[in-house]
């Protein structure tokens, strides 16, 4: 049981560039999210998501997309990065909206974009 | 949204016990208590989740008083590897998570 799985570990991006940061779970978890994490501040809510074909803007969605086509697999993409995109993603998940033990965090990817 | 409150650090020593409180003084009626412990370099750690009174686990204890305004997370005899941020989290678990805000949390510094 490998829990949430995030790739790569680390990522530099020329401004401009896209990439996808991927997330698998393999605890058919229904909720996945994708957070970032900056200094100073909290983590933010990217992009969510309920189940697999549905997905919903958080906190922070501007430049990044995603998509939800299995249980198991929450893709984030970044369509042009910005110098601004440079930060701590995490992906996470839990089994569904009533679960009461919280979210299965990913080791995140730390991102650079020069 | 149920906004919280947390001291941005802590310090103690080995073997003593390490209290947090957190305050959340608009937490609504669906709201649970969610406490995470963060590592450098990983994600996030679910630690303890509690409504009210008072919820033990083989980590630690939240004590939740009756108004639930506030709520505190007590580490029981912490050894260095206890060091770490530690997250207060309020919101429904039912509910759309678009709506759980992460705050910076309480670095805590454990000394031998």
């Amino acid at each position: 049981n490998a829990g949430v799985t995030q790739t790569p570990k680390f990522q530099v991006l020329k401004t401009g560039q896209s990439m996808t940061l991927q997330c698998a779970q393999d605890m058919n978890h229904e909720y996945m999210s994708w957070y970032r994490q900056d200094p100073g501040m909290g983590l933010r809510l990217i992009h969510y998501s309920v189940g697999a074909g549905i997905t919903d803007q958080g906190e922070v969605p501007n430049g990044y997309n995603v998509s939800r086509s299995t249980t198991e697999d929450f893709p984030l993409r970044l369509l042009s990065a910005a110098p601004s995109q440079t930060s701590v993603y995490f992906c996470a998940s839990r089994p569904d909206q009533g679960n009461l033990y919280g979210y299965t965090f990913g080791s995140g990817t730390r991102l650079t974009v020069v | 949204l149920a906004k919280t409150t947390q001291p941005i650090s802590m310090d103690s020593y080995e073997g003593q016990e390490v209290n947090i409180t957190c305050s959340h003084n608009n937490i609504a009626t669906n709201d649970y208590i969610t406490w995470y412990q963060q590592f450098p370099s990983q994600g996030p750690r679910f630690i303890i989740q509690g409504y009210k009174t008072k919820v033990t686990n083989e980590v630690a204890s939240l004590f939740i008083p009756a108004d639930r305004k506030s709520s505190t997370l007590s580490l029981p005899r912490v050894s260095l590897s206890d060091t770490a941020v530690y997250y207060c989290l309020v919101g429904d678990p039912a509910g759309n998570n678009r709506k759980l805000i992460w705050g910076l949390g309480t670095s805590l510094a454990v000394n031998p």
